[in-house]
């Protein structure tokens, strides 16, 4: 069946403008997730959607960072006023919840801020 | 807070050697153990995953046994091919739902 799907795959603007990337987790899954992948820090969690819960946005690095999800389905991630150190590749997962339950990974959304 | 560490690449390999990347964690209770790798150009696959103690982990010849007593998850293959060529990466999975990732391991396998 269909994966995670994101969009754009890549994404180039100017320091201060917004953007906002896209994620369509897979069909069903109630659980999604967005993380960031850059070369100084690693794999980071950003921000967890759980059904009709609030969100846990403890990963999220400054207010200039926000999430939605409509409709239990597709989310979108957005960065306000982007800086440089925001350049990353912005992963969305989705899965089941629970311990053990496996996420899976979109293909990611490569942000760079010049 | 809970936290992976797993051995810094790269690592270089022959074709049919034997591979370890190691793995260890810290966290509270009993977390959820799992191996992703990146292959060049695409995202992040589950490559296995173990969620209680002394489960093995296995997948594509690749195995992780979730050893409690010694807080580890060190990944293993008896013979690498080229096609292994990837960054793998350790995480963990505790009491929030959040992935921890320790920071990748990138392994190159030449013929």
């Amino acid at each position: 069946g269909a994966g995670v799907s994101q969009s754009p795959s890549n994404k180039v603007t100017e320091k201060g403008k917004d953007v906002e990337l896209r994620c369509d987790p897979i069909s069903g899954h109630t659980a999604l997730y967005w993380y960031r992948q850059s070369l100084g820090q690693g794999l980071e969690f950003l921000i967890y959607f759980q059904g009709n819960s609030a969100p846990d946005k403890s990963g999220l690095p400054s207010d200039r960072f926000s999430a939605e999800r409509t409709g239990g389905s597709v989310s979108t991630l957005t960065i306000q006023r982007t800086q440089q150190e925001d350049s990353a590749v912005y992963l969305c997962a989705s899965g089941r919840s629970g311990s053990g339950e496996t996420q899976y990974f979109g293909p990611g959304t490569r942000l760079l801020v010049l | 807070g809970n936290s992976v560490t797993q051995m810094e690449g790269p690592v270089t390999l022959s074709e049919e050697a034997f591979l370890t990347i190691n793995c260890t964690y810290t966290a509270t209770g009993y977390p959820s153990l799992f191996w992703y790798v990146q292959y060049p150009g695409e995202g992040l696959q589950l490559l296995l995953k173990a969620t209680k103690a002394d489960d093995k982990g296995s997948n594509k010849g690749f195995e992780a046994t979730y050893r409690k007593e010694t807080t580890s998850f060190h990944l293993e293959k008896g013979s690498v091919q080229v096609s292994d060529s990837a960054v793998y990466f350790c995480a963990l999975k505790g009491g929030s739902e959040k992935l921890v990732f320790g920071k990748g391991t990138k392994l190159t396998v030449n013929p």
